[in-house]
């Protein structure tokens, strides 16, 4: 579905750099969420927002960083990558509005960015 | 952090077959989610709950929200080829807007 895009879907660095990984929404919705997938951890949060310029740390917010001064994006950035950080990387929207009530909680996933720190 | 405690952790299963798997948590929550992850891709939403007791159907797909409101199951039915990835529980807990708690998922493999 071209409603979430991340960027890009492969990286590969190395310890001790600065890489930024992109999320573009397109449909305005107020929550975005950053999750990293790794084997036997499923999908745990790092960061999420609930609207533009306020954000929120997650279950493993440590060694990221976000921002969101668009509505539309939420980028994260790995300050200075280390090999632990080796993951799946997931952006997710979610509407959260109250009106509509049974859909506000739904999150909607990008394809993902595999990321290896070498 | 809360977990959701899924399974099975994987199954094996001739095409054909009918799936059974679950969430239980220790928590209460407002929504229950079931998304599948196929190879490469971010997890894609089959199913959602939002009253404990509901059934739902989605094709061969059905999933319950638990009357405790503490598990949900999603059982998959004369399963194909297709059906094969991982299977993810999401639920959210009451007074945390749209966050949602995972389940460390199912992989379903089919067998023909």
């Amino acid at each position: 579905d071209a409603g979430i895009t991340q960027s890009p879907r492969y990286k590969i660095t190395e310890t001790g750099r600065q890489v930024t990984l992109m999320c573009h929404q397109t449909w305005s919705h107020s929550y975005m969420f950053w999750y990293r997938q790794d084997l036997g951890h499923g999908l745990r949060l790092i960061y999420y927002s609930a609207a533009a310029d306020i954000t929120d740390k997650g279950e493993v917010p440590d060694g990221y960083v976000v921002s969101r001064s668009k509505t539309e994006n939420f980028p994260l950035t790995l300050e200075s990558a280390t090999r632990s950080q080796t993951s799946v990387y997931f952006c997710a929207a979610a509407s959260g509005k109250v009106g509509s009530e049974l859909a506000k909680n739904i999150q909607y996933f990008g394809a993902g960015t595999r990321l290896s720190v070498l | 952090g809360q977990q959701l405690n899924q399974s099975p952790q994987s199954m094996f299963i001739q095409e054909g077959e009918d799936v059974s798997m679950n969430c239980t948590s220790s928590s209460i929550f407002n929504t229950w989610l079931w998304y599948k992850q196929d190879p490469g891709e971010g997890p894609v939403l089959l199913i959602a709950l939002y009253k404990a007791g509901e059934l739902t159907s989605n094709g061969r797909l059905t999933a319950q929200f638990g009357i405790t409101r503490k598990d949900s199951f999603l059982n998959i039915s004369a399963s194909i080829p297709s059906d094969v990835g991982i299977y993810f529980c999401a639920g959210q807990l009451p007074g945390t807007a749209s966050k949602l708690t995972f389940g460390t998922g199912t992989r379903l493999q089919v067998t023909l």
